[in-house]
């Protein structure tokens, strides 16, 4: 069975200090790994596909590396509109499914 | 473009009563999702339509009924509602190239709560 965890569930930083979220997982064979962003009272907004071991993408302050047993999105010098919740999600070779982790929440103080 | 649209927003339900969830998407996409969302679970699979006239359960199928209008929506019905469904639904969809499911693009979602 698939699963995902991501930690911290909850990740308070200030304005400009650079963290990063992790996503940890198992699954019988990667096809995808996805990370979300969520705001509260909306759907999940795409942010990154990543499809094999040491494969980088960035966006603005946000870049996503990929492991074979884990993802990290860091976050460089963060704005007060980074808070959010970051969810990540991965898809197996075996089928179409997304299995998702429960989220970090990020909230980031002026 | 509006992407994948939900109706309604917001739904009070009695334990009982049934309604139709409804969900379109205009990306011209074949496979279609419906997802739960719910406090220290994180985002659960209902049912997905991999494409027009299929459709097949997720992890938490029961309680609820799907269609496949057509390409371009997917409803959620459910019979009896019973407060274990107040949740937050979310209707994704995906692009299938060949035998591959492409990136979910969500929804606005529907926040329901039985009473």
């Amino acid at each position: 069975e698939d699963q995902v965890t991501q930690s911290p569930e909850a990740l308070r930083l200030q304005e400009g200090e650079s963290s990063s979220l992790n996503c940890s997982y198992t699954v019988s064979g990667l096809r995808g790994l996805f990370w979300y962003r969520q705001d509260p009272g909306k759907g999940p907004e795409f942010l990154f596909t990543l499809y094999s071991a040491g494969e980088e993408k960035e966006k603005e302050r946000l870049k996503a590396t990929l492991t074979k047993k884990e993802s990290f999105l860091h976050i460089t010098a963060p704005k007060p509109e980074d808070s959010a919740t970051y969810l990540c999600a991965v898809q197996a070779t075996s089928g179409s499914r997304l299995t998702f982790g429960e989220g970090t929440q990020l909230t980031v103080n002026p | 473009n509006a992407g994948v649209t939900q109706t309604p927003k917001f739904q009070v339900l009695k334990t009982g009563q049934s309604m139709t969830l409804q969900c379109a998407q205009d990306m011209n996409h074949n496979s279609m999702y419906w997802y739960r969302q719910d406090p220290g679970m994180g985002l659960r699979l209902i049912y997905y339509s991999a494409s027009e006239g299929t459709t097949d359960k997720g992890e938490v199928p029961n309680g609820y009924n799907v269609s496949r209008l057509n390409k371009r929506e997917f409803s959620l019905r459910l019979e009896s509602a019973a407060p274990s469904q107040t949740s937050v639904y979310f209707c994704a969809s995906s692009r299938l190239l060949g035998q591959v499911q492409e990136t979910q693009y969500f929804g606005p979602g529907t926040r329901l709560l039985v009473l």
